[in-house]
């Protein structure tokens, strides 16, 4: 069964960064790319960035350039996500999910990390 | 960047009763090359992340029920759920590459 299971809940004061991980399993790590999609409360789902899991190349959104970066171990079938110079607007939901560049999809999604950032 | 705007932003419906929800897209979804709308709909219940429900605007995830369609192309897209049941109380997303709609939010009248 295919599975991405996240990290657990963060509380970071602003201006801290915080690193997320996301791990896969029942599927072929690289046959995947692997994103970061992001819910701040009662708002949309934000897309964030992704990597692409065979050659390590990432696309970030531009609302993120400077302060985010997607990294993956193809060894651990794992992927993380680091986010520095915190504020309270990054309070959100983090969720890891995999595309379906086939459908142009996300068809599988992790748990979601509620990461808290208060002073 | 492309922009999907959802409509309405919430509906109340009574049990086995039909939800209809559009979603209008800044840029046409339709990819030439392979002549398929590259939309997809998502469900998401309150502290669950989204489900993948139908993709290519109109094909069901495996596991979905056919009470749910999909339907649309180019830039204007809809989601039906032909008779509500009481588990489909949601918030429903459209997706367009990296973009998302704003949600609609599905409640029992």
């Amino acid at each position: 069964q295919v599975h991405l299971v996240q990290s657990g809940a963060e509380v970071k004061k602003p201006g801290a960064s915080v690193q997320l991980s996301c791990k896969a399993s029942g599927y072929n790590f690289i046959d995947y790319a692997l994103h970061w999609v992001r819910q701040a409360p009662g708002q949309r789902l934000e897309w964030m960035g992704w990597v692409n899991t065979v050659s390590d190349v990432t696309k970030y959104s531009e609302r993120f350039q400077g302060r985010l970066t997607i990294t993956r171990d193809a060894s651990a079938s794992t992927v993380y996500m680091e986010l520095s110079g915190l504020n309270s607007e990054d309070t959100a939901v983090y969720f890891c999910s995999r595309s379906n560049g086939r459908q142009g999809s996300f068809d599988v999604w992790g748990q979601g990390t509620a990461v808290t950032v208060s002073s | 960047d492309i922009v999907l705007t959802q409509s309405p932003e919430s509906l109340a419906v009574s049990l086995g009763e039909r939800a209809t929800i559009n979603c209008q897209s800044s840029q046409s979804a339709l990819y030439g090359s392979s002549n398929k709308n590259y939309l997809s709909w998502y469900q998401q219940k309150p502290g669950q992340p989204p489900k993948l429900l139908i993709y290519w605007a109109y094909t069901r995830e495996s596991g979905v029920p056919d009470r749910f369609s999909g339907s649309g192309s180019g830039t204007d897209f809809t989601l039906t759920i032909s008779s509500l049941q009481a588990e489909d109380v949601a918030v429903y997303y459209c997706q367009q590459e990296e973009a998302f709609g704003q949600g609609t939010k599905v409640e029992v009248k």
